[in-house]
Parts: structure tokens; C-alpha cells; sequence
């Protein structure tokens, strides 16, 4: 299995609701990755969970919470977000040695109203 | 600060001919280089990446990319593009603390 999967595909929230993104990977990657993206721009880093410990937060604000609860489950919880907040956040994994190449899931599209 | 460069926001070549994407990058000590493509709504596919060794590497879908010290260069190469190949192509950087940076794109498209 050399997926990362991604649930919901998409997701339509207003300003004031909580939802989650899902993401889950079964290769024993150990560090895992939320990225956003906003279109015809390239993904920007998030978070890294590296053996279920968070070890890069780049600054992000605190309407969006990470959670690793196991190593093959990420989550990332979202509250109160803005319209701008609108994009597709990607997660992605890796064995955790920096030569080794990022797997992808397909994405959420997320929009917020 | 480290980087990489795409400096064509979009390469247009017709079926059939080769293709070149660029990358340079600006990465201290040895660099761990990748190349990704994604395809419309879709999340990235890894394609190549370059650790150590062999200057040219090879990758999936016919592609590959050489690496030139000298230069700074990873351009990315296929010798017959193909009109499914239109996509948005990101080169990568690994910073050795799990940061993988990315590029900001070149968008290829293929004409028949």
C-alpha cells in the first residue's frame, strides 16, 4: 500500500464551524506533513510530525490544530477560519531520512463561507 | 536563505518534441533535489530526485533530470512530450530537518 489518503475530498464550512481533515498512511512512514495550497501557487508547509511529535509548526495561526493520535493518522482541526483560509490542504508522508522522496494524498478543497 | 528557482511560469512545446522545465537552486552542502508534477485538483506525484551519484537521473513517465554542480542547475527532461504531460511541474528541496521546499511551478502545456 503506497497511498495516503485524504478524507473529506471536499468540504464547504462557515466561519463559525469545527471540522477536521483526515489523513492516513499504512507504509510505517514516520513523519507526516500538512501543507496548504492555494491555486497556481505552490504547497506551503504547515506542520511536521516527525515520530508522532510535532517538530515544525511554520507559524501557523491557532485556528488550525494538528493532531498525530498513532503513527499512520494524522489530523488537522479547524475552527473559526476565514474566508482566505479557502484552499486545498495536502498531507503528505516520508520514511523520515531527508533523502527519501514525500508521498501525497489527493487533497481536501476546503471553502470556507 | 536556501532555495529553489523555476524562472519560466509556463513552457509550451508541441507533442512529439523535447521538453525542458528548470530548476536552480541555492542549497548549502550537499543537496537532496526533486521533481514533482501535479495534474489538475490532484495532489503531487513524486517523479525524480537526486541524492548522490549519477549527475543524470531517471524517473517515472520518461522523465529525467540532469544535475549540474556547476551551474546550480536540475533541469528536468523528457526527449517526446506527450499532450497528457500538460501539468504543473514544482522542483523540491529537501533542508535536511524534514522541510521539503518547493519551487513556485512551471505550468507545461503540450499542444497536439
Amino acid at each position: 500500500d503506497t497511498e495516503v489518503t485524504q478524507t473529506p475530498k471536499h468540504l464547504v464550512m462557515g466561519m463559525t464551524n469545527k471540522k477536521s481533515l483526515k489523513c492516513e498512511q499504512h507504509m510505517g512512514h514516520r513523519a507526516m506533513y500538512w501543507y496548504k495550497q492555494k491555486a497556481k501557487k505552490p504547497p506551503e508547509l504547515m506542520f511536521v510530525y516527525s515520530y508522532e511529535k510535532l517538530s515544525i509548526n511554520e507559524s501557523v495561526p491557532s485556528r488550525f490544530s494538528p493532531e498525530c493520535p498513532n503513527s499512520s493518522l494524522l489530523n488537522l482541526h479547524l475552527h473559526a477560519l476565514q474566508p482566505e483560509d479557502s484552499a486545498l490542504y495536502l498531507c503528505a508522508s516520508r520514511p523520515g531520512q531527508p533523502n527519501t522522496e514525500a508521498f501525497f494524498g489527493q487533497g481536501t478543497r476546503l471553502t470556507v463561507v | 536563505a536556501q532555495s529553489v528557482a523555476q524562472p519560466e511560469d509556463q513552457v509550451n512545446v508541441a507533442e512529439g518534441n523535447p521538453l525542458t522545465v528548470k530548476c536552480t537552486y541555492s542549497v548549502s552542502g550537499n543537496p537532496y533535489l526533486f521533481w514533482y508534477v501535479q495534474y489538475p485538483n490532484r495532489g503531487l506525484q513524486f517523479l525524480l530526485k537526486y541524492i548522490t551519484g549519477d549527475n543524470l537521473v531517471k524517473g517515472s513517465y520518461g522523465f529525467e533530470a540532469e544535475f549540474n554542480k556547476s551551474q546550480t542547475s536540475f533541469h528536468l527532461k523528457k526527449p517526446s512530450a506527450l499532450v497528457s504531460d500538460s501539468a504543473l511541474y514544482f522542483c523540491a528541496f529537501n533542508t535536511g530537518f524534514q522541510k521539503l521546499v518547493f519551487g513556485t511551478g512551471t505550468r507545461l502545456l503540450v499542444s497536439p
